[in-house]
């Protein structure tokens, strides 16, 4: 009953570099989503997967590309990590469009020094 | 933009007391407001969520209130107790579906002292 995993757990970048987080889901979900979370600013959508094959962007785009590999997994890049992209970053997924449950990962925090 | 504005940004309550958090949201074609809580280290999971066509919807010890008119929802957490102590956020989103229409508040971190 692993529902979203996400790694890693925490990660250092230095500016400029890059890195991908990884999240996987096993509830046979359609749709899933990439947030950020800082203080004070509550929950911004990134990027969404409304199914295998799509992807769109969210609220805060810039500096990200994602892909959606399978059914299962959906990873979000970061090219050149910049300061401004510390952040904790929530993978989560629902069964399909519609107000169905959105069901989040544990978070990965990233630092950018 | 900040289509839902929450209200405390923190809040500190006696094991046993009421805890009340605020939302207010501007647009009118939002149809479903769900509450997220979040422990610390944890992502957010969904708690209660209610539709406009109610006022008000009880779970438990946790009870939502919808005041359309005024465009506010809250949440009230009746007997209050330590284990509630987490980040509550609250969420609006319209017509048509899709979770990427989800807007979400800045969160109140509650705590609950014994």
């Amino acid at each position: 009953n692993a529902g979203v995993t996400q790694t890693p757990k925490f990660q250092v970048l230095k500016t400029g570099q890059s890195m991908t987080l990884q999240c996987a889901q096993d509830m046979n979900h359609n749709s899933m989503y990439w947030y950020r979370q800082d203080p004070g600013m509550g929950l911004r959508l990134i990027y969404y997967s409304a199914s295998e094959g799509t992807t769109d962007k969210g609220e805060v785009p810039n500096g990200y590309n994602v892909s959606r590999l399978n059914k299962r997994e959906f990873s979000l890049r970061l090219e050149s990590a910049a300061p401004s992209q510390t952040s904790v970053y929530f993978c989560a997924s629902s069964r399909s469009s519609g107000y169905t449950e959105a069901f989040f990962g544990q978070g990965t925090r990233l630092t950018v020094v | 933009q900040q289509q839902v504005k929450q209200s405390p940004q923190s809040l500190i309550v006696q094991k046993g007391g009421i805890s009340i958090i605020n939302c207010a949201y501007e647009n009118t074609a939002f149809d479903y407001f769900p509450w997220y809580q979040q422990f610390p280290g944890k992502g957010p999971a969904l708690l209660i969520a209610i539709r406009p066509d109610v006022s008000e919807k009880k779970e438990g010890r946790f009870t939502i209130s919808f005041n359309k008119s005024a465009k506010q929802f809250s949440l009230h957490i009746m007997d209050s107790q330590p284990g509630d102590s987490a980040t509550y956020f609250c969420a609006a989103s319209k017509a048509p579906g899709g979770y990427q229409k989800v807007t979400f508040g800045t969160g109140t971190k509650l705590q609950v002292i014994p």
